[in-house]
């Protein structure tokens, strides 16, 4: 089936604008992941999303972004007031998440990732 | 937190040889998963391989295997029959069983393979 996909494939915006940006998981994906992969910071956590629970939104920066989930597929995740700091490559991933009792290894599949550029 | 350590930024391997990239972590629990993730110049982040931290037995994967060493805390990725196609940045990752659920990063090796 398809892949997890995200759009734009890169960004370009100035200084103080808002972007947002778009993630599609693979279909039946219950878990849905934003990270960030920057030149000085690697690959960082940025949010979680499970089913209809609450996120986990402890990997945030700032309270200039966010992230919603709508109707349990689509994300789409929010800069606002860009900061040149927020440069990087925002990659989302998804993954089938046993419920109950079962142990899985909840195999995280990525997306191409967003190249943002805040000029 | 958990730390993930790649000591090696780059490695050279040449066609058809074999390549080790090595992977420490920090963890205090006792349960949890590792995983090796390829990114190519595209961008996308492919599962290579992944390792249970409760099953003894080393995970493979046709021309990749791992050494896993858990009382060492040592996760290392060997290549085996090295092609130009397998040239990307090598990401090692570790994730909890029982609480968080995020993938916990290494900084990368970058894999040069040379004809």
């Amino acid at each position: 089936g398809a892949g997890v996909s995200q759009s734009p494939s890169n960004k370009v915006t100035e200084k103080g604008k808002d972007v947002e940006l778009r993630c599609d998981p693979i279909s039946g994906h219950t878990a849905l992941y934003w990270y960030r992969q920057s030149l000085g910071q690697g690959l960082e956590f940025l949010i979680y999303f499970q089913g209809n629970s609450a996120p986990d939104k402890s990997g945030l920066p700032s309270d200039r972004f966010s992230a919603e989930r709508t109707g349990g597929s689509v994300s789409t995740l929010t800069i606002q007031r860009t900061q040149q700091e927020d440069s990087a490559v925002y990659l989302c991933a998804s993954s089938s998440r046993p419920g109950g009792l079962t142990k899985g290894t909840d195999t995280q599949y990525f997306g191409p990732g967003t190249r943002l550029t805040v000029l | 937190a958990q730390t993930v350590t790649q000591s090696q930024p780059e490695m050279s391997v040449q066609e058809a040889e074999t390549v080790t990239l090595s992977c420490t972590y920090d963890t205090s629990e006792s349960d949890y998963y590792l995983f090796w993730y390829k990114q190519p110049p595209s961008r996308q982040m492919i599962l290579v391989i992944r390792q249970e931290a409760y099953k003894q037995q080393n995970a493979t994967e046709n021309r990749f295997s791992v050494n896993f060493q858990k009382a060492a805390k040592s996760f290392s990725l060997k290549i085996s029959d090295s092609q130009l196609g397998d040239a990307a940045m090598y990401f090692c990752a570790y994730r909890s069983a029982n609480s968080g659920y995020a993938l916990n990063f290494g900084k990368g090796t970058s894999l040069l393979v040379t004809p």
